[in-house]
């Protein structure tokens, strides 16, 4: 049962490079997020998605984009990365709409360096 | 705007040494708290989600409470294996299906 799948686990990057981080859950589950994680800050959401083809807006959408084509697959993306963007990246999916019985469920993070 | 603030940001422990962490929060309309665990270099593991004021929730050495203000990991005669980083996130009626997290507090139990 692996649950939430990341891939690749660490990446280092050189600025302007692109990379699409992948995110694959075999739970069956509607609703999928990308977060980063930075030092001091907390969680802070990127994008979601609440079905297969839908995307939308988190907190920090700037730099990154994001596309649901199988319900089972969240791609992130970076199309030209900059060292603000250095972070661990996470990646969690849910049942249905976070709230009652429908906990997140996470990946083990994808850690990026942009030097 | 909801938010969340974790104290401390850091404690350290004795085996034993019983403990409470802190999550105080403001959100329109809380439709849930939710306590997670970090272990060093994983994601955040799921433990508990309160509903309402005056709610409690147990998992082995753990105790979760909700006030109308702010949440307690209550945690009784800690041992080493429970040292992580527990996060408190909030989803509120206007960031419906988002959760908006608290920094964290890391926590040591020595030996």
């Amino acid at each position: 049962n692996a649950g939430v799948t990341q891939t690749p686990k660490f990446r280092v990057l050189k600025t302007g490079q692109s990379m699409t981080l992948l995110c694959a859950q075999d739970m069956n589950h509607e609703y999928m997020y990308w977060y980063r994680q930075d030092p001091g800050m907390g969680l802070r959401l990127i994008h979601y998605s609440v079905g297969e083809g839908t995307t939308a807006k988190g907190e920090v959408p700037d730099g990154y984009n994001v596309s649901r084509l199988k319900k089972q697959n969240f791609l992130l993306g970076l199309e030209s990365a900059a060292p603000s963007q250095t972070s661990v990246y996470f990646c969690a999916s849910t049942r249905k709409q976070t709230g009652v019985n429908s906990p997140l469920h996470f990946g083990n993070g994808t850690r990026l360096t942009v030097t | 705007e909801d938010q969340v603030t974790q104290s401390p940001e850091a404690l350290r422990l004795q085996e034993g040494e019983s403990s409470s962490l802190n999550c105080s929060y403001t959100v329109s309309g809380l439709r849930g708290l939710f306590w997670y665990r970090q272990d060093p270099g994983k994601g955040p593991e799921f433990l508990f989600t309160l509903y309402s004021a005056g709610e409690e929730k147990e998992k082995e050495r753990l105790k979760a409470t909700l006030t109308k203000k702010e949440s307690f990991l209550h945690i009784t005669a800690p041992k080493p294996e429970d040292s992580a980083t527990y996060l408190c996130a909030v989803q509120g009626s206007s960031n419906t299906g988002k959760l908006i997290f608290g920094q964290g507090t890391t926590l040591q139990v020595k030996p």
